[in-house]
């Protein structure tokens, strides 16, 4: 099946840093998913990008499809950016279902 | 809009007790219904998944069970728990195919002791 690999798995900032984080994939895609899972475990959403870039506040985000990768930029990050950020994309194989990575925990000191 | 619903919120059970976690959605109609089971914090695994009343998709072959009675209702459920049953579960909705959007509940933290 598809493998999804994200980087670093660990990121520690100081507040008003910036950041990207990566995101591998082994195959082509048609559908891409960004996620932020809060200390409290809710799993937001924050971009669907299949290809191109998208922007939404101080997050954007990339997906080259061709090149099999996506990476999530976080500017000026706050405190309330820390958790856990994951991507996930849909096995080729699949219908409707997604593989996640495992992640990248984010920790925004102040 | 629509909104997910999860209960209960956390659960603590004994090994060898039943399990049923419930899932509804709001605000949409056939919806697609997945549960995830995470682990350690990390790396969410998708246990079913259903696009209609009554159909039922394992995708890892475990102690767990699920059902999906009404069109905006999905339950996780076990006739005996193990200790390896014990995480975070998430529901999600979705509409339309492989292209749509996940949408995720606020999830159940189980512990089994």
């Amino acid at each position: 099946g598809i493998q999804v690999e994200q980087s670093p798995p660990d990121l520690i900032l100081q507040e008003g840093a910036n950041s990207t984080l990566r995101c591998n994939f082994s195959d082509s895609v048609n559908n891409l998913q960004w996620f932020h899972q809060n200390p409290w475990g809710q799993l937001i959403n924050l971009f669907y990008i299949p290809s191109g870039t998208k922007q939404n506040g101080r997050l954007s985000a990339t997906t080259v499809a061709t090149e099999r990768y996506s990476l999530l930029y976080i500017s000026s990050s706050q405190t309330t950016d820390s958790g856990v950020y994951f991507c996930a994309v849909p096995p080729t194989d699949s219908w409707g279902k997604l593989q996640f990575g495992a992640g990248t925990q984010v920790v925004v000191t102040p | 809009s629509q909104t997910i619903h999860q209960w209960p919120a956390t659960l603590v059970q004994p090994v060898g007790s039943p399990l049923s976690l419930e899932c509804t959605v709001e605000g949409t109609s056939n919806p697609n219904l997945y549960w995830y089971r995470q682990a350690a914090g990390r790396g969410l695994q998708l246990l079913f998944y259903s696009v209609g009343i009554g159909q039922i998709s394992s995708e890892v072959p475990q102690n767990l069970s699920a059902s999906r009675p009404q069109d905006r209702q999905f339950i996780l459920s076990s006739k005996k728990l193990l200790l390896s049953d014990s995480g975070f579960y998430l529901c999600a909705w979705s509409v339309g195919g492989v292209k749509e959007t996940q949408y995720f509940g606020p999830g159940t933290r189980l512990l089994v002791l």
